[in-house]
């Protein structure tokens, strides 16, 4: 069964740095691209950043380039995004999502996780 | 950048069919897959349908996508509606420039 579970959310500061973690179970982790995708609260999905098999190829949202980054440990079935600068706008549940591909970073998901809570405040 | 436009709402009572359009703002809704994503209430996303008419294992035949290049839309269909069908429905796409753009969402009510 394919598992994906997120960690790492909680309250950050405006201006300072979180780390989310997603810890993937039930399949070959490092066959395929993966995915942060947010949703703000009561709102629409959005793309926020994916990252293919090998870390090859390597793609963010205009709303976040410069100050996120994602990466992946394919030895540890772990995927990250590291939020700097953190800003209001970016409070919202954020999912990791299991893509169907391996290289393209073009987003096809098949399996999202749980989510993890980031809220931005003072 | 593209938009997906999706309707807001749409109800249907039990056993009957609904169609949710996702309309592409510009360029060819055939250029690149679209994906189709429920959401219930309190609940993450699952994929209900990939690559415009694809379901994944588990997903009831009663789901189904397809493209019309001449609205240049996509379209998701469920017949034979039952309440737990009650949810978000968000279609998805990209393009060269966008990696993922999702549609605004539809609310499902099955009454």
């Amino acid at each position: 069964e394919v598992q994906l579970v997120e960690s790492g959310g909680g309250l950050g500061q405006p201006g300072r740095s979180l780390r989310l973690s997603c810890a993937a179970s039930g399949f070959t982790f490092g066959d395929y691209a993966m995915h942060w995708v947010r949703q703000a609260p009561g709102k629409g999905l959005e793309w926020v950043s994916g990252i293919s098999w090998n870390s090859g190829s390597i793609g963010y949202a205009d709303s976040v380039k410069g100050r996120f980054t994602i990466s992946r440990d394919n030895a540890k079935n772990s995927l990250y995004l590291q939020m700097n600068s953190l800003r209001a706008e970016d409070t919202a549940l954020y999912y990791c999502a299991k893509d169907i591909k391996a290289s393209s970073i073009f987003l096809s998901a098949d399996y999202w996780g749980q989510g993890t809570l980031v809220t931005v405040s003072s | 950048n593209f938009m997906l436009t999706q309707p807001h709402s749409v109800s249907e009572s039990p056993g009957k069919t609904v169609t949710i359009s996702c309309t592409h703002s510009s360029g060819s809704i055939a250029s690149n897959f679209v994906q189709w994503y429920q959401q219930r209430p309190g609940s993450s996303p699952t994929t209900v349908i990939y690559e415009d008419k694809q379901r994944p294992s588990g997903v009831p035949d009663r789901f189904s996508g397809s493209i019309d290049s001449s609205s240049n839309s996509a379209s998701l269909t469920i017949s034979g509606l039952k309440t737990e069908d009650e949810a978000d429905y968000y279609c998805q796409s990209y393009d060269s420039s966008n990696h993922g753009v999702f549609g605004g969402g539809t609310k499902l009510t099955v009454l």
